[in-house]
C-alpha cells in the first residue's frame, strides 16, 4: 500500500511552546490530507481536512487558532500545536489520500506529551 | 446518534474461531465503507474497503454491507492471537466531502 511518513513519532515539550507535526506521503500525491487525535482508548477524532492549497477545514470544537495546519505541496501537510497545555497531550495521526474514491492511508502516529 | 457506531467490547474468541465484528452509520448518503485495524500505540492500517452491497472477501477477512440496513460486517475466519487487536470502522461520504468518520472500535481479543 501506499506510504504515509509522520514525523516526530514521540515528542515532549514544556506548557506553552510549539510543536510541529509533518505528515508526507512518499510514494503518491495526496490531494487531501486529514488529521485527527486519539485519547487513550477511545476512537480517532477527526480534527481537520486539508486540501492542497486551500484553507483547512476543522471539525465543530476544533480551535484553528491553536491548531494550525498548512497544505502547501501534494505530498507535505503540518500541523502545529501552538502553546500546548497538558490537556492536549494525545497521539496525533494523520491520513493522506490521493481522490475522494479511493481509501486513505495511515501515518505513524505522534506521541505528544505537555509537561 | 452517533454517525459510526459499533459495539466496544471487548469481543473475546477463542482460537480458530470465526470473529464477527459490526458497525451500524446513520448518513444513508455514505459511499464507501472501510475496516481498520489498530494494535494499542500504533497508528490504524487497512484492512478492506467495500462500495457495494454484498461481500466482498481477501483472505481470511469477509467484509459484508447492506446499505438499506445502514450496516457493515467484518468477519475474521480462522482466528488467530496475532488478530488481537482493535477494529475501527469507518465511512465516507460524498456529502461530507469525502471525510472519514470512525466508529469508537471494537476490541478483539483471540485466546490460544
Amino acid at each position: 500500500g501506499a506510504v504515509v511518513s509522520q514525523h516526530p513519532s514521540r515528542v515532549i515539550c514544556k506548557s506553552g511552546t510549539s510543536v510541529k507535526i509533518e505528515c508526507r506521503s512518499l510514494d503518491f500525491q495526496a490531494t487531501t490530507m486529514f488529521w485527527y487525535r486519539q485519547f487513550p482508548k477511545q476512537s480517532l477524532m477527526l480534527m481537520a481536512t486539508s486540501n492542497e492549497g486551500s484553507k483547512a477545514t476543522y471539525e465543530q470544537g476544533v480551535e484553528k487558532d491553536k491548531f494550525l495546519i498548512n497544505h502547501a505541496s501534494l505530498t507535505l501537510s503540518t500541523l502545529t500545536v501552538t502553546s500546548a497545555h497538558p490537556e492536549d497531550s494525545s497521539f496525533y495521526i494523520c491520513s493522506a489520500r490521493d481522490s475522494v474514491d479511493t481509501e486513505a492511508f495511515f501515518g505513524q502516529g505522534t506521541r505528544l506529551t505537555v509537561v | 446518534q452517533k454517525e459510526v457506531e459499533q459495539n466496544s467490547g471487548p469481543l473475546s474468541v477463542p482460537e480458530g474461531a470465526i470473529a464477527s465484528l459490526n458497525c451500524t452509520y446513520s448518513d444513508r448518503g455514505s459511499q464507501s465503507f472501510f475496516w481498520y485495524r489498530q494494535y494499542s500505540g500504533k497508528s490504524p492500517e487497512l484492512i478492506m474497503f467495500i462500495y457495494s452491497n454484498g461481500d466482498k472477501e481477501d483472505g481470511r477477512f469477509t467484509a459484508q454491507l447492506n446499505k438499506a440496513s445502514q450496516y457493515v460486517s467484518l468477519l475474521i475466519r480462522d482466528s488467530q492471537p496475532s488478530d488481537s487487536a482493535t477494529y475501527l470502522c469507518a465511512v465516507a461520504s460524498y456529502n461530507q466531502g469525502g471525510k472519514l468518520i470512525f466508529g469508537q472500535g471494537t476490541e478483539l481479543s483471540v485466546k490460544p
